[in-house]
């Protein structure tokens, strides 16, 4: 069964704390895996897509990487307003998008 | 340049009841796509639609039920409503057969008495 596993399930980082979110994924047939932002009462927004192991895409203060079987979202010398849920997806052959449970950031000044 | 919208934002129903939320895509969009987001958890897919059609399904009963029109805004359907339909509900457009990403509105949030 196609699985999206997020860890850590919160993390808590003082202002300029570097940090690494990871996204693990056992499914057939990955088209893509994407990063969203998603704020409180809001919609996810997108962030990143990564198609293939090794690819490496940056935005700021972060920067998310892929291998064949996870993706990282690395955050550095993170500002309060960084702090939010993360969502890791991936794209499945039939184009539907499975999500995992989301890493929750939250940065303290 | 106009992305996802939906309507209503907030939506109260007591058991038993039905409620229909709609979206209109993004500009250009073609495919529109209904997800759940209970409290704490990712979304979890309920259905996409293109062409008016009901393409792809995720594990949820026939209560759920949609709808695309010409204009290729959508309607989700909900009937028989139970307390654990008390959810967030995004709808996400993007084109047909794309590997690109999906734009999601901000959700309606329906409350269950």
């Amino acid at each position: 069964e196609d699985q999206v596993t997020q860890s850590p399930e919160a993390l808590r980082l003082q202002e300029g704390e570097s940090s690494s979110l990871n996204c693990s994924y056992t499914v057939s047939g990955l088209r893509g895996l994407f990063w969203y932002r998603q704020d409180p009462g809001k919609g996810p927004e997108f962030l990143f897509t990564l198609y293939s192991a090794g690819e490496e895409k940056e935005k700021e203060r972060l920067k998310a990487t892929l291998t064949k079987k996870e993706s990282f979202l690395h955050i550095t010398a993170p500002k309060p307003e960084d702090s939010a849920t993360y969502l890791c997806a991936v794209h499945l052959n039939d184009y539907k998008l499975s999500f995992g449970a989301g890493t929750t950031v939250t940065v303290r000044a | 340049d106009a992305g996802v919208t939906q309507s209503p934002t907030h939506l109260i129903k007591t058991r038993g009841q039905q409620v229909t939320l709609r979206c209109s895509p993004k500009s250009g969009h073609d495919t529109v796509s209904w997800y759940q987001q209970a409290l704490g958890q990712g979304p979890q897919f309920i259905f996409q639609y293109y062409e008016e059609e009901e393409r792809q399904r995720g594990n949820f009963p026939d209560r759920f039920s949609g709808h695309q029109f010409p204009n290729y805004s959508s309607e989700l359907n909900v009937n028989a409503l139970l307390l654990g339909d008390s959810a967030l509900y995004l709808c996400a457009s993007s084109l047909w057969v794309s590997n690109q990403p999906q734009h999601f509105g901000d959700g309606t949030r329906l409350s269950i008495l």
